[in-house]
């Protein structure tokens, strides 16, 4: 499957392929952790989240790994799909800032079958 | 259940003018969020609002300002419009303002300023 180490704008993928997408993050003091997915025209979706004191998390076909110490995350998306493609943003929630999200620069994902 | 609703979808002003965007958020919450996209700056956080009251405020000027109703309605307004207050705003709920609260997204309302 196709991976990036450092956060890059686009990623395209095969059809089942599966698809990694990392994401740095800024601020030691989040503790909380989102992965979104943004379609053309609408607003971004929640598509799994993950809190500090774990370093992974599986829902369906999507996996998210949390690395605090190089304050990194990723999202792997297994046997990726046409309909997958979209805009994916990482956000941080830093503590005592509410529900106050800081968004990564987003990566848009393309998927050829 | 109904998702969060924003309105107007897409809406065209001139500079100086002022516009006015609302946003109902999912029944049962209490907590409104909005952010701006636009393709340089990506979505940044503009102002919170909890029980009528503003929790939290991201790096914007006055001219950005909110409110919201005892419904948990919100609206955001923004005076003096300039051109680089173009964007996508959007609005966001949640059950309360704790964090690890999981945000939903309404589809946005499109300003562009002319």
């Amino acid at each position: 499957g196709e991976s990036v180490g450092l956060h890059l704008p686009t990623l395209s993928v095969q059809e089942g392929d599966n698809s990694i997408i990392n994401c740095a993050y800024s601020n030691s003091a989040s503790d909380y952790f989102i992965w979104y997915k943004q379609e053309s025209g609408k607003g971004p979706q929640f598509i799994i989240d993950i809190r500090s004191n774990m370093d992974k998390r599986q829902g369906q076909r999507v996996t998210v790994l949390l690395n605090k110490t190089v304050k990194h995350l990723s999202l792997q998306i297994a046997a990726t799909q046409p309909g997958d493609s979209a805009v994916y943003f990482c956000a941080e929630n830093p503590a005592q800032a509410g529900t106050a999200l800081i968004f990564g620069k987003g990566t848009t994902l393309s998927v050829s079958s | 259940k109904a998702g969060v609703t924003q309105t107007p979808r897409y809406l065209i002003k001139t500079r100086g003018q002022q516009v006015t965007l609302s946003c109902s958020p999912i029944s049962g919450h209490r907590s409104v969020s909005w952010y701006q996209q636009t393709p340089g700056q990506g979505l940044q956080f503009l102002f919170e609002y909890f029980s009528e009251t503003q929790r939290n405020k991201g790096n914007f000027p006055g001219r950005f300002s909110g409110r919201q109703f005892s419904n948990s309605r919100s609206e955001m307004n923004v005076s003096t419009l300039e051109l680089g207050d173009s964007a996508l705003y959007l609005c966001a709920s949640s059950k309360d303002t704790t964090g690890a609260n999981v945000l939903t997204f309404g589809a946005g309302s499109r300003l562009t300023v002319l």
